[in-house]
């Protein structure tokens, strides 16, 4: 595909039950990222990949969230035990390298946690 | 901290109004400053960037200027058109390869 994909594009689940999400990235981009969107708020920053460095997981906000990359290519997102708080737009980008200034978004996952 | 503040929405314009969005920025340092839109169902595109200050970043008839004196990024277009119509983000960011810092949006609604 020609942009960054992302999967579900909705999700609703109960509060306790973990979710993945998935990112597929623009094909050839070694540098990938997840933000989060609550609504009225800005995008909030969650984990940067780079290639095949130790990913940037400062914007995490607890030990229920991880995410996972293989190699340069599909990324996925996890919440465990989700909380009504994690509901919200999860937005993945990919950049063709460090270097490059341009992000590149995909359509994002609406998750609702009832 | 760093940050992004936006002016408040939704801004509501008649087709051919001049617009201005206003962005400010609180930061150390010199970033990189950015404007993203958002059209209904779709995923956010960059629309402008500008690297360093007095730089102008233009594109789709919009502009917006670095102006390091007074720490802002202000999106303007002298005629908007129905199409228009998305969330604006401002965003800055120190260097390529870090993540963007947003501001929190600003939805923009042209009628006819």
């Amino acid at each position: 595909g020609a942009g960054v994909s992302q999967s579900p594009s909705n999700k609703v689940t109960e509060k306790g039950k973990d979710v993945e999400l998935r990112c597929d990235p623009i094909s050839g981009h070694t540098a990938l990222y997840w933000y989060r969107q609550r609504l009225g708020q800005g995008l909030e920053f969650l984990i940067y990949f780079q290639g095949n460095s130790a990913p940037d997981k400062s914007g995490l906000p607890s030990d229920r969230f991880s995410a996972e990359r293989t190699g340069e290519s599909v990324s996925t997102l996890t919440i465990q035990r989700t909380q009504q708080e994690d509901s919200a737009v999860y937005l993945c980008a990919s950049s063709l390298r460090r270097d490059q200034e341009t992000q590149y978004f995909g359509p994002g996952t609406r998750l609702l946690v009832l | 901290g760093d940050s992004v503040t936006q002016m408040e929405g939704p801004v509501t314009l008649s087709e051919e109004a001049f617009l201005t969005i206003n962005c400010t920025y609180t930061a150390t340092g010199y970033p990189s400053l950015f404007w993203y839109v958002q059209y209904p169902g779709e995923g956010l595109q960059l629309l402008l960037k500008a690297t360093k200050a007095d730089d102008k970043g233009s594109n789709k008839g919009f502009e917006a200027t670095y102006r390091k004196e007074t720490t802002s990024f202000h999106l303007e277009k002298g005629s908007v058109q129905v199409s228009d119509s998305a969330v604006y983000f401002c965003a800055l960011r120190f260097q390529a390869g870090t993540a963007l810092i947003f501001g929190k949006g600003t939805t923009l609604s042209v009628s006819s």
